[in-house]
């Protein structure tokens, strides 16, 4: 079965600084792998996916991936943080199954800006 | 014009009651699921879907019913409510199955349930 793990339920950042949110993946078969953000009392929404095209991918917000099939990794990085960044982040992963879309996510990744 | 609407948001209620959460979307979309976010933000599936058919349904307690009307519209009944009950649920829908996993879920605001 695919699962997610994020290591840091809680991370930091000054404003201004690099984001780095850790995601790693357990699949036996070519993972689908996505990144959703959680805003304060709202659902969640789709910041990138990556689905086996080009590793690094770009989202919205100024955020991106990189998946790293050697490291089963699919970190997100966001160069500057701004106020607005602060949120839950989930890393879920979906199997080629078609006929679902079942996702499975990790157990989220509070980001906390500092001014 | 919300894609994804589920009510009440908020709802609380005592042990051994029966509820239920209703949930539309307008984005024409032929899956719809059930998440259930407890307090330490952990999401898990519940059920789903696909063209008023059930396709998942992980292990829920029978206790947990949900209906899909028609495929814009998914609502979730809870028959004696339990303390356990308590959580977010989280309505969603996309576009597959049969048309690959893209993976975009798209969620409404979540309904948040207390048992008192």
């Amino acid at each position: 079965a695919q699962s997610v793990t994020q290591l840091g339920s809680h991370v930091s950042v000054s404003e201004g600084a690099l984001v780095l949110l850790r995601c790693n993946y357990s699949s036996s078969v070519p993972p689908y792998l996505f990144w959703y953000v959680q805003y304060p009392n709202q659902g969640l929404q789709l910041l990138l996916k990556y689905t086996s095209a080009a590793t690094l991918v770009k989202g919205i917000n100024g955020f991106e991936a990189e998946f790293k099939k050697s490291e089963t990794s699919f970190h997100l990085t966001k160069p500057s943080a701004h106020m607005s960044d602060a949120a839950e982040y989930f890393c879920a992963v979906s199997g080629p199954n078609f006929g679902n879309e079942k996702l499975t996510f990790g157990t989220g990744t509070r980001l906390t800006i500092i001014p | 014009d919300t894609a994804v609407s589920q009510t009440p948001k908020y709802l609380v209620t005592q042990m051994g009651n029966d509820k239920s959460i209703k949930c539309e979307q307008n984005l024409g979309h032929d899956t719809m699921y059930w998440y259930k976010q407890d307090s330490k933000k952990f999401l898990k599936i519940m059920f789903s879907y696909n063209n008023k058919e059930l396709i998942i349904n992980e292990t829920v307690p029978n206790r947990f019913s949900p209906k899909s009307p028609d495929k814009a519209h998914l609502n979730l009944h809870i028959n004696s409510l339990e303390l356990g009950d308590s959580a977010v649920y989280f309505c969603a829908s996309s576009q597959g199955p049969g048309q690959g996993p893209t993976g975009e879920l798209f969620f409404g605001e979540g309904s948040r349930l207390t048992v008192l």
